[in-house]
């Protein structure tokens, strides 16, 4: 079963508006993982965050973390056409041997 | 520069042709991953290998199997493609097992059965 759903599943903005992707799952985690993937290629690590960190920042990225909840926030401030792509979540999935178990995936346009 | 690296990037097959899509890396990560994605949709974990160790996703078809010569090299063999079949594969790797670990992934084969 999926462990994350994000939400929304698509997300059109204009360059320099600031973006709000969420991803909620179902089970305990140690930590949560954002990914990057451009049409047509692979994932690239974004930024993790650990169950007992509620927010961490990496350049125009920010992640939040409510564990009481399930979910978590990733949100890319002033963005640009470049960040045109889909981001995914994924958590260790302690009922899957702590393999990654991704979300659906947001699709994020940035138009210029 | 260290990276993954799958070939080939584009397959195209037949129904019930075997094929092989092949993932080297020059990460000397101890771990190997592949995942299936079919469009729109998250990528879902086939099986990964920690060193020699195989380790098979329950709900992994048996038409999948996988192979890992050395430390570098990783393949995955589908023995009967079926239409369902059709997907991008991502290879990747890790450091180690665990989930503290990022995952690097290659860029991908989109395999397309006719």
């Amino acid at each position: 079963s999926q462990q994350g759903e994000e939400d929304p599943q698509a997300l059109s903005i204009q360059e320099g508006e600031n973006a709000t992707m969420n991803c909620s799952y179902k089970t305990s985690i140690n930590n949560l993982q954002w990914y990057r993937q451009n049409s047509g290629r692979g994932l690239v690590h974004l930024i993790l965050i650990r169950s007992n960190e509620r927010e961490k920042h990496s350049g125009r990225l920010r992640v939040t973390l409510d564990t009481s909840k399930k979910s978590s926030s990733l949100l890319i401030t002033a963005s640009r056409a470049a960040d045109t792509a889909s981001y995914f979540c994924a958590t260790d999935d302690n009922n899957a041997g702590n393999m990654l178990t991704f979300g659906g995936g947001t699709r994020l346009m940035v138009k210029p | 520069d260290a990276m993954v690296i799958q070939n080939p990037r584009y397959q195209v097959t037949q129904f019930g042709k075997p094929v092989t899509l092949s993932c080297s890396q020059t990460l000397n990560h101890n771990v190997m991953y592949w995942y299936q994605q079919k469009s729109s949709q998250a990528p879902k974990l086939l099986f990964h290998y920690y060193d020699k160790d195989f380790n098979n996703e329950a709900d992994t078809p048996d038409n999948f199997q996988s192979r890992r010569p050395n430390t570098s090299f990783c393949f995955l063999d589908i023995r009967s493609p079926g239409l369902g079949d059709a997907a991008m594969y991502l290879c990747a790797t890790s450091r180690v097992r665990g989930s503290y670990n990022e995952q690097f992934f290659g860029p991908g084969t989109r395999l397309t059965v006719l």
